[in-house]
């Protein structure tokens, strides 16, 4: 099955710096790779996605690449802002349907 | 348009009791997910139906958790005899069809509280 791991597990960094959390996957058949933010107390909401067949994707200040030789894949969020505050989840599929996530980045944006 | 929706928000139980968390996916949905999400980790699986069968229940941790999709639209989980250690966020999330290459939309969860 899918293991995926995220790193760091906190994150703190100064408004306006660039905020980077990696994840690496373990099946090579794994072809989606979703980000969540899970703001306190919310639902997790996809903020971009990445599929096999591309190396990087941005959506403004927001950035997923993807390294499949390597298996692993790195959110980048450029800017940041006190609302970036938040939970991020890696997630990669397992078997085609059922996403499995990783544990968690707790980003925290000081301004 | 209206997203995914799960009722009740909290459910405070006593141990040993049945509870029932019922989810309202996005209308046109076929796939439907269940999650379990503990305090500070990610959503872990429970269970997928495509339609109104089940198709990967691999998650469902024993035979206490079971969940019904009758008509493919609303979904209920049903905990029988639960325990103190069931206490989490139960998330329901739906796509357009089955496979993880369509997007989960999530709902917002039922906590769960057996004390």
């Amino acid at each position: 099955g899918e293991n995926v791991e995220q790193h760091p597990s906190t994150l703190s960094v100064q408004e306006g710096d660039s905020a980077v959390i990696k994840c690496t996957y373990s099946d090579s058949a794994s072809n989606y790779f979703p980000w969540y933010k899970q703001e306190l107390g919310k639902r997790p909401q996809l903020i971009i996605d990445i599929r096999s067949n591309v190396g990087e994707k941005k959506d403004q200040r927001i950035a997923v690449t993807l390294n499949k030789t390597a298996k692993h894949f790195s959110l980048h969020i450029t800017e940041t802002q006190p609302e970036d505050s938040a939970v991020y989840f890696c997630a990669a599929p397992e078997y085609g349907n059922k996403l499995v996530f990783g544990a968690g980045t707790i980003l925290r944006v000081k301004s | 348009g209206a997203g995914v929706s799960q009722t009740p928000s909290n459910k405070v139980t006593e141990k040993g009791k049945y509870v029932e968390l019922r989810c309202d996916p996005i209308s046109g949905h076929t796939a439907l997910y269940w999650y379990r999400q503990s305090l500070g980790q990610g959503p872990e699986f429970l269970i997928y139906f495509q339609g109104t069968g089940a198709a990967d229940d691999s998650g469902l941790p024993n035979d206490r958790f079971f969940a019904v999709r009758p008509e493919g639209s609303v979904s209920t989980l049903k905990i029988q005899r639960t325990e103190r250690g069931d206490s989490a966020v139960y998330l329901c999330a739906s796509s357009l069809g089955g496979g993880a290459v369509n997007e989960q939309f999530f709902g917002p969860g039922t906590r769960l509280t057996v004390l």
